[in-house]
């Protein structure tokens, strides 16, 4: 079974530090990945997405992707409380049209 | 903006009932899936379907079944709940073909009693 790892955290940061999240997978094939937001209680909502090698960037946020060693990474610049959730990591797989989620890490700023 | 609504946020049903979820997507969008989440297992694949009628078994697909006479609609069949199928279940649509984000429904946290 493919598989998409991420480390559950909490990861604590200080309001207005950078967060790093990360996530390897398992499925060399695929092509594209995505970072979803989810905050308690409710479902999960797109923040990026990325099918290139290197960085992409969308406000404070950039995702780093490096195919080679199948790794993807979002970055969380000038964090905010608002920011305090869990980020999943979800990969395409490559065999059918669904994403494969990574159990998430969830993340603390805080003021 | 994209809509997939799910029929009910909260659900509390006896052990060997059989239960019915339902979503409905706004997008004409030719995937609709079924995973559940819990805690510390992130989120897991149950069903899925490219389209009306078709259907594909995910990860987890034992104790369920789907259904999908609409293209908008994507129903998820629990055949004789279990305590261990209690648990958070989404619903989440996407347009045919790869690369494309999965859009998902607010939920239904369903306890098996």
């Amino acid at each position: 079974q493919k598989e998409v790892e991420q480390n559950s955290g909490p990861l604590s940061v200080p309001e207005g530090a950078i967060a790093s999240l990360n996530c390897t997978y398992s499925d060399r094939g695929s092509q594209s990945f995505f970072w979803y937001r989810q905050y308690s209680g409710k479902s999960p909502e797109l923040i990026m997405f990325i099918y290139s090698n290197g960085d992409k960037e969308d406000g404070r946020f950039t995702a780093q992707l490096n195919k080679a060693s199948q790794y993807v990474s979002l970055l969380i610049r000038d964090s905010q409380p608002s920011d305090s959730a869990t980020y999943l990591c979800a990969v395409e797989d490559t065999g059918r049209r669904a994403l494969t989620f990574g159990s998430g890490t969830r993340l603390q700023v805080q003021p | 903006d994209v809509k997939v609504t799910q029929s009910s946020r909260y659900l509390v049903k006896r052990t060997g009932e059989k239960v019915f979820l339902e979503c409905v997507q706004d997008m004409d969008h030719e995937n609709m899936f079924w995973y559940r989440q819990d805690p510390g297992l992130g989120l897991r694949l149950i069903y899925f379907s490219y389209d009306v009628k078709m259907k594909e078994k995910g990860d987890i697909p034992e104790g369920y079944s789907v259904s999908r006479e609409k293209k908008e609609r994507f129903s998820l069949i629990l055949e004789s709940a279990s305590t261990n199928q209690t648990s958070m279940y989404l619903c989440a649509s996407s347009f045919g073909g790869g690369n494309t984000e999965a859009f998902f429904g607010q939920g239904t946290r369903l306890t098996v009693v």
